[in-house]
């Protein structure tokens, strides 16, 4: 079956430091990927998104690149802010047998910055 | 703002109470997603509907029934919960079909406290 697999958090870092969240993924077809982000008390929004191998999705200063053959779709941003403190999910969609498809999430990653 | 409507945004109930939580998208989305989310954790499929149709039913108790009215609406009936239901519950809609690449779009949830 798939799977996505994140680096372990809480994550903290000092306000314009670089940020790097690990996802990797197992699938057997040819999935989309995507990040999102939770900040709380709110659902969940979408960051990015790559729907193939070498597709770099970028927002808001995030970007992350479709690797296959890593299987791999790290986050990563230049300089963060303390607004971006949140929860961080990596997630794939593959072909499900109805015609709505399903999402695969990771774990989730916790991120703290400190002014 | 989010373009996924969620009602209530908060929700009490004691375990012999029927209760409705409820979901509306205009973004002219045909698949639609009941998901549960505890602290710390990713979110949890129960339900999807596409075309109006329930499509995937991951093994949820049946104290939890969804229902889709219409293209635009999700409800998700809740009767004689356990306090282990307490978590918050997302809805999501996406444009369905076959197209993998489209991100399903996350409402804030509702946070459900069983007492």
């Amino acid at each position: 079956g798939n799977s996505v697999t994140q680096m372990e958090g809480p994550v903290t870092l000092s306000e314009e430091a670089f940020l790097t969240i690990n996802c990797t993924y197992t699938a057997t077809g040819y999935p989309s990927l995507f990040w999102y982000v939770q900040y709380p008390g709110e659902g969940l929004q979408l960051l990015l998104k790559a729907t193939k191998a070498d597709d770099k999705g970028s927002n808001k200063g995030f970007e992350a690149t479709y690797r296959k053959e890593t299987t791999s779709f790290h986050l990563e941003k230049g300089s963060v802010q303390v607004s971006d403190s949140a929860v961080y999910f990596c997630a794939l969609s593959d072909q499900s047998s109805g015609s709505a498809r399903q999402l695969t999430f990771g774990s989730g990653t916790q991120l703290t910055v400190l002014p | 703002d989010t373009e996924v409507t969620q009602t209530p945004k908060h929700l009490v109930m004691g375990m012999t109470n029927k209760k409705s939580l409820k979901c509306e998208q205009h973004m002219g989305h045909r698949a639609m997603y009941w998901y549960k989310q505890k602290a710390k954790k990713p979110p949890e499929l129960m339900f999807v509907y596409s075309y109006e149709k329930l499509s995937i039913n991951e093994s949820v108790p049946s104290r939890f029934s969804p229902e889709c009215p219409n293209s635009s609406l999700l409800n998700l009936h809740l009767h004689a919960l356990q306090p282990e239901d307490s978590a918050l519950y997302l809805c999501a809609s996406s444009q369905g079909g076959t197209v993998s690449n489209q991100p399903q779009h996350f409402g804030d949830g509702t946070r459900l406290s069983i007492l």
